[in-house]
């Protein structure tokens, strides 16, 4: 149980365009959900966090008109990035937090994004 | 400020035992975790720790002491595949999850 997926895994996109990721809690109700980018050889850094029919919550720094989120249901959240620039090329991770274990989160497999 | 430290890089062998340290300071604590990440994939949770003490769970244990802001996470019987970067996280008072930088565990034969 407990399964996050993610879609698409890679994606190779120009500059200035813009590029859409699913972020889909499979078996269970998600009431929250988190958005994370990762440079290489560095951690995780949280973008936003967002919940069900509400806006997200945009860490500091993060341009919330760049990066669109969209948590339409309890399974699904999306993340847009608007006008995508090579700076933008990272690894972006979405994890959910169910209603059971509100403590845990579980993590999808990541997207892969490169911006030519 | 909040932050977590634990070292960026171990090297061990093959069946030996390891321990990753991390120490952390945040603003409240909501339990401590450990997950593992394999190269271009996302993190795998390995263990939870909210209370003092040692939790054990096959060859990976994690402890824990709230008083010292330190926890550490013991490998034993290591194996190649187990080379990876070891994450941990703290849950502040806010839930959210405040993440140290990792360590890259190489595993040698």
């Amino acid at each position: 149980g407990a399964v996050v997926s993610q879609h698409p895994s890679r994606v190779i996109c120009k500059s200035g365009t813009s590029v859409k990721i699913e972020c889909r809690s499979l078996d269970f109700q998600a009431t929250t959900m988190f958005w994370y980018r990762q440079f290489p050889k560095q951690s995780l850094m949280l973008m936003a966090t967002s919940n069900e029919g509400s806006k997200a919550t945009y860490e500091q720094g993060v341009e919330k008109d760049k990066f669109l989120i969209n948590h339409a249901s309890l399974t699904l959240s999306t993340l847009t990035v608007t006008s995508a620039h090579p700076e933008d090329s990272s690894f972006y991770i979405c994890s959910a937090r169910g209603m059971d274990r509100e403590f845990l989160e579980y993590f999808g497999p990541g997207t892969r994004l490169t911006v030519l | 400020g909040q932050n977590i430290d634990q070292p960026t890089e171990m090297t061990a062998t093959e069946g030996a035992i390891v321990q990753i340290n991390c120490t952390y300071q945040t603003s409240g604590f909501n339990g401590l975790f450990w997950y593992q990440q394999h190269a271009g994939e996302a993190p795998t949770f390995l263990s939870y720790n909210v209370l003092d003490g040692l939790e054990e769970k096959g060859r990976f244990s994690s402890f824990l002491s709230r008083s010292k802001g330190y926890s550490y996470l013991l490998l034993k019987e290591l194996q190649m595949k187990d080379s990876a970067s070891y994450l941990c996280a703290v849950s502040n008072s806010n839930y959210q999850l405040i993440w140290g930088a990792g360590t890259k565990l190489i595993i040698k034969p």
